[in-house]
């Protein structure tokens, strides 16, 4: 079974940073895009980032460029999101996806990310 | 980079079939067969309905079918159901090398 675990989420003060983590487990992981995408409380879903499977390529929503960096580490199977310059508009759930073919077919649940003071 | 255009709302009645459109450019749906179709019951994360503009994923009912003609995708569920009752997302590859959203449409089945 697919599973995406997503962990980091919490509080951060404007101007701040933090690191959102995604554990992948019941499929090979390495041949795979994986992306973020982000939901801010009640409203739609935003694609965020996507990272190639060696981790070469790398695309970002205009919005988080260069504040947000997406990395990968295949030996672990797990995903990264390190969020910096943190404002009020990054608050959202953050989830992690696989991405087949710009289908991002599994999710994880998500983690709560509320920038504010 | 501006999302899809869906429409916020449609309803229909158990048993029948409705249609939400999802409108882009010729940057987006109207260059790649790459549109993908999202369920979002509340409080749960989204769950892949169709990928590569028609392709049900295995174990989604085959009431859920996808098209597209033009810049225009359109997701249509046939014999409604009350557990069809969700927000429904689309998506699409862009000439940008990213993946927009639409903006979403609630399902009411009345």
């Amino acid at each position: 079974e697919v599973q995406l675990v997503e962990t980091g989420g919490g509080l951060v003060q404007p101007g701040g940073s933090l690191r959102l983590s995604c554990a992948a487990s019941g499929f090979n992981y390495n041949p795979f895009w994986m992306s973020w995408v982000r939901q801010a409380p009640g409203k739609g879903l935003e694609w965020v980032a996507n990272i190639a499977q060696d981790g070469s390529e790398k695309y970002y929503v205009d919005s988080v460029k260069g504040r947000f960096t997406i990395s990968r580490d295949n030996a672990k199977n797990s995903l990264y999101l390190q969020m910096n310059s943190l404002r009020a508009e990054d608050t959202a759930v953050y989830y992690c996806a696989r991405e087949n073919w710009s289908c991002q077919d599994y999710w994880g649940q998500g983690t709560l990310v509320t920038v504010s003071s | 980079q501006s999302a899809l255009t869906q429409p916020p709302s449609v309803s229909g009645s158990p048993g029948q079939s409705v249609t939400i459109s999802c409108t882009g450019t010729s940057s987006d749906i109207g260059s790649y067969n790459r549109v993908s179709w999202y369920q979002q019951p509340p409080g749960t994360a989204p769950k892949v309905m169709i990928y590569g503009v028609s392709n049900r994923p295995s174990g989604v009912p085959d009431r859920f079918s996808g098209s597209k003609s033009g810049n225009t995708a359109s997701l249509t569920i046939s014999g409604l159901q009350a557990e069809d009752e969700a927000d429904y997302y689309c998506s699409s590859y862009t000439s940008s090398k990213i993946v927009i959203f639409g903006g979403g449409t609630k399902l009411t089945v009345l």
